[in-house]
């Protein structure tokens, strides 16, 4: 089993539409989360952490469930600017674990 | 802006060359890393060094050579290359205390080993 999982995509949605993304991770010790983006050929960079509780910025919210072993990433009101792939991300130690990354394309 | 670079932006060499990347953060951390990305394939994580001392060495060929001078420089020395090593190369870099687990990423190198 991979350790960190991704929904394969890729996902093609209409602006405004409200997509979710699904992560597991298989590292029980894994201490943080988070919720990176990658525009094509560029460098990843930060969306969100990922809180016990979850947590909400803007029209993304993140989810946690440390008993499944899973995240998820919520975006309502898809803009065509969140056109990128997005990238679940488990930190342990000093490793960090990028998942495969999921692709998602909004549609004018 | 992005306070990670990365020299140079595109490589090709041959499986017999020795070449550097170079990466420099602007950004005051003290924990820097190298990250190989292949196409259809996850970033995988090379090197880690906090405060100038390597921390993680994920199983790396020894034809990859990290070198990491003081916390705003980090290199990765290449020689005898093979073809399936070609890939984008990524920095980064990142507070000691990585809870946040913010990390900065360079805009990488493009390398192709012929």
């Amino acid at each position: 089993r991979k350790e960190v999982e991704q929904d394969p995509g890729p996902f093609n949605v209409p602006e405004g539409a409200t997509v979710a993304f699904n992560c597991t991770y298989s590292n029980s010790a894994s201490q943080s989360f988070f919720w990176y983006r990658q525009d094509c050929r560029k460098e990843p960079k930060l969306l969100m952490s990922v809180y016990s509780s979850g947590n909400e910025d803007g029209r993304f919210t993140a989810q946690l469930n440390r008993a499944s072993q899973y995240i998820s990433l919520l975006i309502r009101d898809s803009k065509l600017s969140d056109s990128a792939t997005y990238l679940c991300v488990v930190h342990y130690g000093q490793n960090f674990v990028f998942g495969p990354g999921t692709r998602l394309s909004v549609l004018p | 802006e992005t306070g990670v670079t990365q020299t140079p932006r595109h490589l090709v060499m041959g499986m017999t060359n020795k070449k550097s990347l170079k990466c420099e953060q602007h950004l005051g951390h003290n924990a820097m890393y190298w990250y190989k990305q292949s196409a259809k394939k996850p970033l995988e994580l090379m090197f880690v060094y906090n405060f100038k001392e390597q921390t993680e060495n994920n199983s790396v060929p020894s034809r990859f050579s990290p070198e990491c001078p003081n916390s705003s420089h980090l290199f990765l020395h290449l020689h005898t290359l093979q073809p399936e090593d070609s890939a984008l190369y990524l920095c980064a870099s990142s507070r000691r205390q990585v809870t946040s687990g913010e990390q900065y990423f360079g805009p990488g190198t493009r390398l192709t080993v012929t």
